[in-house]
């Protein structure tokens, strides 16, 4: 059963980069999934930020693809998000997540609070 | 970017009662969508992907149905333990997006 585990600072000065890593156990990153960021600001709905594959290829949400950057680690089984010139707006939990093909994003990870504060 | 609006925002309704959802995209997705409960304080889950197809181990009361642009999740029954905000998402290109939510409540 894969599992997901989200780990960071939970506190971020504007202007600073937010960096993210994910943990993936029970299952091998390199198998056939992407494996995705996705954020929800309090009391808000779900945005996709962006997603990965094993080899590297990368897909962004256009919206933040001028300061996001998804990157693997295969060795140690996990990927992770770093967010440049951050403001208060992204402020979020911030889940990791596996994606299947046709099959929906699945497994979450438990959700991680990042407040962008000075 | 494809847009999934999804309706309605909220809707109270009793235990017993069958509950629709519905989300809409902006362009022909075929069958990529996924329908997702997130429970207070808890990370979103999924409940039937490509359209119609129920995940393992959630209840059969919960079903889906469309393809194209028009989508509907359906709760046969509900229950109590199915107050929570339903998200639809479409998966069939990137960007990914999500439809705005939808709250249901007893």
């Amino acid at each position: 059963q894969v599992q997901l585990q989200e780990s960071g600072p939970g506190l971020v000065k504007p202007s600073g980069t937010l960096s993210l890593t994910c943990v993936v156990s029970g299952g091998s990153i390199s198998a056939s999934n992407w494996w995705s960021w996705v954020r929800q600001p309090p009391g808000k709905g779900l945005e996709w930020i962006g997603e990965i594959y094993h080899s590297g290829n990368t897909h962004y949400n256009p919206s933040l693809k001028s300061r996001v950057t998804i990157s693997v680690d295969k060795s140690k089984n996990q990927f992770s998000v770093k967010l440049t010139s951050v403001t208060a707006a992204d402020t979020a939990v911030y889940y990791c997540a596996r994606v299947g093909a046709t099959t929906g994003i699945d497994p979450w990870g438990q959700g991680t609070l990042v407040t962008v504060s000075s | 970017d494809i847009q999934v609006t999804q309706s309605p925002s909220s809707l109270s309704a009793s235990v017993g009662d069958r509950v629709t959802i519905t989300c809409r995209a902006s362009q022909v997705i075929a069958d990529g969508l996924s329908w997702y409960h997130q429970k207070q304080g808890q990370a979103p889950t999924l409940l039937i992907y490509s359209a119609s197809t129920l995940q393992s181990g959630v209840p059969s009361r919960f079903s889906g149905s469309g393809s194209g642009t028009d989508f509907t999740l359906t709760i046969s029954s509900l229950q109590p333990e199915d107050v929570a905000t339903y998200y639809c998402l479409q998966d069939y290109t990137t960007p990914l997006t999500f439809g705005g939510g939808t709250k249901v409540e007893i």
